[in-house]
């Protein structure tokens, strides 16, 4: 079975640009979340949807980021405009119903020149 | 504010000992404990879930529970240079997981 998939891997980008992240989720989980590593910060979670619906952002840094899941099998983090205390790597998790195992994609490692 | 936390090392190890990390926290809440581990420039794997009080072992691996203590460790017999890594700890709050800052473990041959 394919795991989360998130894309792209890599992102290089100036700083004011405006960076879109995506996320594939595991079929059948019904729970997203979206994380940013930093050496500094360590794992921070940004939002957490469960069915689609965003239930707490209240890790989302400020208004320049914002996230949507349209479906059940996509979801973007959108940075814009984009600067360089942004460059992290983000995850992308998913979980299914009923358990609190989370599993994660390989992540995009973002770059904010 | 609901914390895990954990020793950031480095947790220097020789080969075929026992590695033993450790996790407090502090929502008493809390159920569901979890060692995930990460490679560099990897992402977090899941290597333990323990629920109850007590151990629960898996191969080398080893994840202990007291709650009254509010207290997770992970042990690793006969380590093995594969296991240098970042070892996670999280704790399930409110359908969350916390996340400790993370063990830096290293395993010297």
């Amino acid at each position: 079975d394919a795991g989360v998939i998130q894309s792209p891997r890599h992102e290089v980008t100036e700083m004011g640009q405006e960076v879109t992240l995506r996320c594939k989720p595991i079929s059948g989980h019904n729970s997203l979340f979206w994380y940013r590593q930093t050496m500094m910060r360590g794992l921070e979670l940004l939002i957490y949807f469960n069915n689609n619906v965003p239930i707490d952002d209240s890790g989302m840094p400020e208004d320049r980021f914002s996230a949507k899941m349209p479906n059940a099998s996509f979801s973007t983090l959108k940075i814009q405009p984009s600067e360089p205390r942004d460059s992290a790597v983000y995850f992308c998790a998913s979980r299914g119903q009923g358990v609190e195992t989370q599993y994660f994609g390989p992540g995009t490692r973002l770059l904010v020149l | 504010q609901k914390e895990v936390e954990q020793n950031s090392g480095p947790l220097s190890v020789p080969e075929g000992a026992i590695a033993s990390l450790n996790c407090t926290y502090s929502d008493r809440v809390s159920q569901s404990f979890f060692w995930y581990r990460q490679y560099s420039g990897k992402s977090p794997e899941l290597i333990m879930s323990i629920y109850s009080n007590g151990d629960k072992e898996d191969g080398r691996f080893t994840a202990q529970l007291n709650k009254a203590s509010q207290y997770v460790s992970l042990l690793i017999r006969d380590s093995q240079p594969s296991d240098s890594a970042t070892y996670l700890c999280a704790a399930d709050s409110n359908y969350q997981l916390i996340w400790g800052a993370g063990t830096k473990l290293i395993i010297k041959p």
